[in-house]
């Protein structure tokens, strides 16, 4: 089982470029999740789904996008990065009856 | 807005103290979770807990659930090196299903 699968683990962009980063899990579950990482504020909460073709918005959703076509990707869209966009950026999931989310290693992103 | 503030920031101690970490909310929570992260890497689920006035362990750590589903506390007993790393708790707000937040993290740094 991979698990949690996050694609790239670095990148570097520049301001006002767009890119995705890619989410997939191999463990048939249901909800998905996309949070950022900084310093002293713990994990924020961006974006999640509770299934395919639904999904709401987080703690800090603006200058991001989602989609949930499929079980199993959860792509999050950034159309125009901000320096303040630096960030480490982790994706989750867990099943309908577990509590706990598997998480991704992380995509570590630099806006410049 | 539900919030989740965990307390210390920062811990640092010597092998064989014990040390309490707490996290505590105005909001109820249907579930609560402890992580822990080691540097590079996401996050790992330590317990859930779900009931009010809960109490959960795991060797050295005990975990506990407020009676009004509110708080949680990770007590370890005797620390050791090898407990180094960033604690985290998590709480799912009643009825908002799928969505889970993050406090913002505990440093917990043992010396030999």
């Amino acid at each position: 089982n991979a698990g949690v699968t996050q694609t790239p683990k670095f990148q570097v962009l520049k301001t006002g470029q767009s890119m995705t980063l890619q989410c997939a899990q191999d463990m048939n579950h249901e909800y998905m999740s996309w949070y950022r990482q900084d310093p002293g504020m713990g994990l924020r909460l961006i974006h999640y789904s509770v299934g395919a073709g639904i999904t709401d918005q987080g703690e800090v959703p603006n200058g991001y996008n989602v989609s949930r076509s499929t079980t199993e990707d959860f792509p999050l869209r950034l159309l125009s990065a901000a320096p303040s966009q630096t960030s480490v950026y982790f994706c989750a999931s867990r099943g309908t009856y577990n509590y706990g989310y598997t998480f991704g290693s992380g995509t570590r992103l630099t806006v410049v | 807005t539900q919030l989740l503030e965990q307390s210390p920031q920062f811990l640092s101690i010597q092998e064989g103290e014990n040390l309490t970490v707490y996290c505590n909310s105005s909001s109820v929570f249907s579930s609560l979770q402890w992580y822990r992260q080691e540097p590079g890497e996401g996050p790992v689920l330590l317990v859930t807990v779900v009931t009010g006035g809960e109490v959960k362990k795991l060797k050295r750590l005990t975990f506990q659930f407020g009676d009004a589903r509110k708080d949680s506390s990770l007590h370890i007993t005797a620390a050791q090196p090898g407990d180094t790393g960033l604690y985290l708790c998590a709480g799912a707000p009643d009825n908002q299903g799928g969505k889970l937040i993050f406090g913002q993290g505990t440093e917990l740094s043992v010396k030999p």
